[in-house]
């Protein structure tokens, strides 16, 4: 069974608006999240980070959001660019008594932002 | 300019051949990974190693094996024993093990038939 779920394979959005990109969870226990960028034939590319004792996380044109209630976690893109098409991973960990544990990875959603 | 090295892009086997993809990084990382990535998957965990000499199987290790003699390189064997070869191979390394980002290398495209 998933544990981490990204509902929406693909998202279209005109250049300048916001995109936003959402992901599921299903353990309580993840403590660590994490979004990855990735262009095709190329690795994943890591974007932003957010610890579940935040609920925001901003860096430039990219936020996330972790509502840990609903178990979601979101990634705002304003103004979206059209760069920024490509397939988006989510991902989280679980704290073993302090260790991290290896991150689960969804299945991602592909963004294009149209001119 | 430091990053990870996976070579080759591409490459093509005969089943049954066990063939070893490369991975080598210059970022004095730690912690070194393998992932496995098929059409409309997530990144799926092989193998992991948090420090020399020592590697951990994922989720996904069998038909797989990996040896981390040396901080900069984590290659990875995938035998004949693994059932579906065929998938897009990703290495990563991050400072100091889950926890800390991941940084990827550009993969490689396994094809066996």
């Amino acid at each position: 069974d998933q544990q981490v779920k990204q509902n929406s394979p693909s998202l279209s959005v005109q250049e300048g608006r916001i995109s936003i990109l959402n992901c599921d969870y299903t353990n309580s226990m993840f403590d660590y999240f994490l979004w990855y960028k990735k262009y095709p034939a190329e690795g994943p590319t890591f974007l932003i980070s957010i610890s579940s004792i935040k609920d925001k996380n901003e860096d430039g044109r990219f936020t996330v959001f972790l509502n840990k209630s609903a178990k979601h976690l979101s990634l705002h893109i304003v103004p979206s660019q059209p760069g920024d098409s490509a397939v988006y991973f989510c991902a989280a960990s679980l704290n073993y008594g302090g260790s991290q544990g290896n991150l689960i990875f969804g299945k991602g959603t592909k963004l294009s932002v149209k001119p | 300019d430091g990053g990870i090295t996976q070579s080759p892009k591409y490459l093509f086997r005969k089943e049954g051949q066990n063939v070893t993809l490369s991975c080598e990084q210059n970022l004095n990382h730690d912690a070194m990974y393998w992932y496995r990535q098929d059409p409309g998957q997530g990144l799926r965990l092989i193998y992991y190693s948090q420090i020399v000499n020592d590697f951990q199987k994922g989720d996904i290790a069998e038909g797989y094996s990996v040896s981390r003699e040396k901080k900069e390189s984590f290659p990875l064997t995938v035998t004949s024993a693994q059932k579906n070869p065929t998938a897009f191979y990703l290495c990563a390394s991050s400072i100091r093990g889950w926890g800390s980002p991941l940084h990827f290398g550009n993969g490689t495209r396994l094809t066996v038939t």
